[in-house]
């Protein structure tokens, strides 16, 4: 059974780093993209940028290029989004997904972050 | 800035067939754009429904169908039933990024 398992709810303070992950399993990790996707409160899906498990090339949509940073360790099946300084404006669910050529078919179940002094 | 559009919101009676709609702001949506649904229920992850414009999942309910229709993207849901209201959302894709619609948020009423 293919599953992306995210990390767990996360609050932190403006200007913190944080790094989520995601895990897959039941499929083979390299193989599959994974791209992340933020909905902030009461909006509609964003479409951040993806990586390459295989080779770790990444790709970002310019709305979050130099805001995040995707990255992957393949040996344990996990992509990561990161933030070096956070702001308030990054509070949001944000989500995985594996991408398969034209479909992005699995999802994960989500990770709340919540960023506030 | 690439813009894709969708109804911000529809109302179906139960049993009844609706049509939800995707554009593009540079122009026709073709099936070069792999138009992906997603469905999106209060609280969950959103659910893949339709890939490839007219594609489906094992796990996608007969009654949805995607096409393209008039130069854009259409999901349409035939029978609807009282568990299919949630918002849907579009994906379309631009040679990276892909962008999503805005989302259409459907009632069954």
């Amino acid at each position: 059974e293919v599953q992306l398992v995210q990390s767990g709810a996360e609050v932190k303070k403006p200007g913190e780093s944080l790094k989520i992950s995601c895990k897959g399993s039941g499929y083979t990790f390299i193989n599959y993209r994974v791209a992340w996707v933020r909905q902030m409160p009461g909006k509609g899906l964003e479409w951040m940028g993806i990586i390459y498990p295989g080779d770790s090339e990444t790709t970002y949509s310019p709305s979050f290029q130099g805001q995040v940073t995707i990255s992957v360790d393949k040996s344990i099946t996990t992509a990561y989004l990161q933030w070096d300084s956070l702001r308030a404006s990054d509070t949001a669910m944000y989500y995985c997904v594996r991408r398969d050529f034209s479909n992005h078919d699995y999802w994960g179940q989500g990770t709340q972050v919540t960023v506030s002094s | 800035q690439t813009v894709v559009t969708q109804e911000p919101s529809l109302t179906v009676s139960p049993g009844g067939t609706v049509t939800l709609t995707c554009a593009s702001s540079t122009g026709a949506v073709t099936r070069d754009y792999y138009p992906n649904w997603f469905q999106q229920k209060p609280g969950r992850a959103p659910r893949s429904l339709i890939y490839a414009t007219d594609n489906k999942h094992s796990w996608t309910p007969a009654r949805f169908s995607g096409s393209l229709l008039g130069g854009k993207a259409a999901l349409t849901l035939s029978g609807v039933q009282p568990e299919d209201e949630a918002d849907y959302y579009c994906l379309l894709y631009y040679g990276y990024p892909w962008v999503f619609g805005g989302g259409t948020k459907l009632t069954v009423l």
